[in-house]
């Protein structure tokens, strides 16, 4: 059984459009996160949600928003895409504020 | 949230050759984590470091939490081929503060080995 599972595995849109990844994990975890990884392979922390409470990289645009219907999940929601927002994304759950992470797959978004 | 320098960048190595990579951090850090990325595939969790001199393995990976909790070291002993990929230490953003802000991350050691 997939622990974090991501869907779709590839997206390709046009610039301007809106989209949405979806994230979903069945370790009974708390906490979810989304990360983006550039062309260079590196890895930067978007967002990190509980139940509790939202905390928001500051470098990331408010065209990005993260959507959580209940524990399991934790989609993310891009409006007005960019070029610039080409890139894998990676969707990560722990137990509570535990530094272990668990990761998803990746999405690679290619905006044209 | 924290800076953490990984070295090498690369490493081009034969098959059975031990493998070291580091990382450093100006800050302090309390949890250093090891993870393997595969091409296509997302970074797995190799090893998690949480008290300062700790020395753990899994399998032919040793890794250590640096005595000055500013850095960590990943061993691979006898490589093989399956081993390459992309190495990411990672620590809490900020450092000495619990995941929930989720994890900083290293550039990366990408491991390269010929036959």
């Amino acid at each position: 059984d997939t622990a974090v599972s991501q869907t779709p595995k590839y997206l390709v849109t046009q610039m301007g459009n809106d989209k949405s990844i979806k994230c979903e994990q069945n370790l009974g975890h708390d906490t979810m996160y989304w990360y983006k990884q550039d062309s260079k392979k590196f890895l930067k922390i978007m967002f990190s949600y509980n139940n509790k409470e939202l905390i928001i990289n500051e470098t990331v645009p408010n065209r990005f928003s993260p959507k959580s219907p209940d524990k399991a999940h934790l989609n993310l929601h891009i409006n007005s895409l960019e070029l610039g927002d080409s890139a894998v994304y990676f969707c990560a759950s722990s137990r509570g504020s535990y530094n272990e992470q668990f990761f998803g797959p990746g999405t690679r978004l290619t905006v044209l | 949230g924290q800076q953490l320098n990984q070295s090498p960048q690369s490493m081009f190595i034969q098959e059975g050759e031990d493998v070291s990579m580091n990382c450093t951090s100006s800050s302090i850090f309390n949890t250093w984590l090891w993870y393997k990325q595969d091409p296509g595939e997302g970074p797995v969790l190799l090893i998690a470091l949480y008290k300062a001199g700790e020395l753990t393995s899994n399998g032919r990976l040793t890794a250590q939490f640096g005595i000055t909790r500013k850095d960590s070291f990943l061993n691979i002993s006898a490589s093989i081929p399956s081993d390459v990929g992309i190495y990411f230490c990672a620590g809490p953003v900020r450092g000495s503060g619990g995941g929930a802000d989720g994890l900083t991350f290293g550039k990366g050691t990408h491991l390269i080995i010929q036959p």
